[in-house]
């Protein structure tokens, strides 16, 4: 079963434009959540992450993301695409507090137009 | 600054090679973790560890073994490659001294092709 689902692979923004980086989670216990970019060829970086101390997260490069219980949702945003934030984005969870097994999504590809 | 070293950048290995990717962590963590990386299908965890010999599989392990003999070190083999294991592999790791939510520190990965 799916864990964790990131709507649309690829997204396309102009500079200048809102970013919106969707991912939805399944989980019957308060989760953790993460959001990672991969630059190409690079490994993956930690961008933000959830801990359940604010469900407004903000994490580096201006990039942001709403923890939503209700809608089971930990959507990205970033108000102003820069051309840098070309990447690959990755939404992550940890399910079980027993083994802290990190699950990820299958990726979004953020491409920004000029 | 967190260091996670993968020993091969890129490794071409024929059907039926044992191969062998070898990770290295220069910060005492506890956990470790390999993934594998496909198009259109993200991170797929192989195995993890907890710590020193100690194993889990994960979503994916069909074809894989492990090996954790000492604390910096987590080894990934093949005892058998073959083409449907051409893929990206990615090392992590992180400490659970806090909690599990401190964040994984990744490689910069093994490109494989298995011919």
């Amino acid at each position: 079963a799916q864990s964790v689902t990131q709507l649309g692979s690829h997204v396309s923004v102009s500079e200048g434009a809102l970013v919106l980086l969707r991912c939805n989670y399944s989980s019957s216990v308060p989760p953790y959540l993460f959001w990672y970019v991969q630059y190409p060829n690079q490994g993956l970086q930690l961008l933000l992450k959830y801990t359940s101390a604010a469900t407004l997260v903000k994490g580096i490069n201006g990039f942001e993301a709403e923890f939503k219980k209700s809608e089971t949702s930990f959507h990205l945003t970033k108000p102003s695409a820069h051309m840098s934030d070309a990447a690959e984005y990755f939404c992550a969870v940890i399910l079980s507090s027993n083994t802290g097994k990190l699950i990820f999504g299958q990726g979004t590809t953020l491409q920004v137009k000029p | 600054d967190v260091k996670v070293t993968q020993s091969s950048r890129y490794l071409v290995k024929r059907t039926g090679e044992k191969v062998f990717l070898e990770c290295v962590q220069d910060m005492d963590h506890e956990n470790m973790f390999w993934y594998r990386q496909d198009p259109g299908l993200g991170l797929r965890l192989i195995y993890f560890s907890y710590d020193v010999k100690m194993k889990e599989k994960g979503d994916i392990p069909e074809g894989y073994s492990v090996s954790r003999e000492k604390k910096e070190r987590f080894s990934l083999i093949l005892e058998s490659a073959s083409t449907n294991q051409t893929s990206m592999y990615l090392c992590a790791s992180r400490t659970t001294k806090r909690s599990y939510n401190s964040p994984l520190h990744f490689g910069n990965g093994t490109r494989l092709t298995v011919t």
